[in-house]
């Protein structure tokens, strides 16, 4: 079973490039997920997803933008990347209660 | 608006010590959950447990022991003759009852760091 996927695993971005976070699984979980993790820091929610059309803002949502055309997949978009958005990011999805977590993708930005 | 204090950044223990991990939450809710994840050095995050409010029984699994209490907003978390296998970032979580599934907030972690 996959889970959930994120690609690419890791990346470096220049300032001002754009890029978007892939993320899938493949459970039918209906809550979708996405969450930064700062160097030596605990994870922050910066969007999620009840459904396919609705998402919502978290914790930390400035400088990035979500879509979920489809149970499976929930993009993130980072438009403009700035050097605070350095960290790495971690997609998940739920049935209700029990989170599963990817492998995470580690984004810089120089 | 929910909070998650793990005061512990990092501790150092020589193999088969028992170490216990603290964790203090806050929250208005009377219907929330609480988690434990470990991150190894390899980066993904392991679930390791879930507690709900209205269940107070302390658990065991193995070497690991969870103790809940909610006089004093804490869920504190025990290894018991620990094992460099063990060294890893342990977040402490919690997820209020709001009709979005399991948003969680996290602590900031505690390292723990088990030496042979």
């Amino acid at each position: 079973n996959a889970g959930v996927t994120q690609t690419p695993k890791f990346r470096i971005l220049k300032i001002g490039q754009s890029m978007t976070l892939q993320c899938t699984q493949d459970m039918n979980h209906n809550y979708m997920y996405w969450y930064r993790q700062d160097p030596g820091m605990g994870l922050k929610l910066i969007y999620y997803s009840v459904g396919a059309g609705i998402t919502d803002k978290g914790e930390v949502p400035n400088g990035y933008n979500v879509s979920r055309s489809t149970t499976e997949d929930f993009p993130l978009r980072l438009e403009l990347a700035a050097p605070s958005q350095t960290s790495v990011y971690f997609c998940a999805s739920s049935p209700f209660r029990e989170a599963f977590f990817g492998q995470g993708t580690r984004l810089t930005v120089v | 608006a929910q909070k998650v204090t793990q005061a512990q950044t990092e501790i150092s223990v020589v193999e088969k010590e028992d170490v216990t991990l603290d964790c203090v939450y806050e929250t208005r809710d009377t219907t929330y959950y609480l988690f434990w994840y470990k991150q190894p050095p390899s980066g993904e995050l392991v679930f390791l447990i879930r507690r709900n409010s209205f269940d107070e029984q302390n658990e065991i699994s193995g070497r690991y022991s969870w103790n809940f209490q909610k006089s004093t907003s804490s869920f504190n978390f025990t290894i018991t003759a620990s094992q460099v296998v063990d060294s890893a970032v342990y977040f402490c979580a919690l997820s209020e009852d709001r009709g979005a599934g399991n948003m969680l907030t996290f602590g900031g972690g505690t390292r723990l760091m088990v030496k042979p």
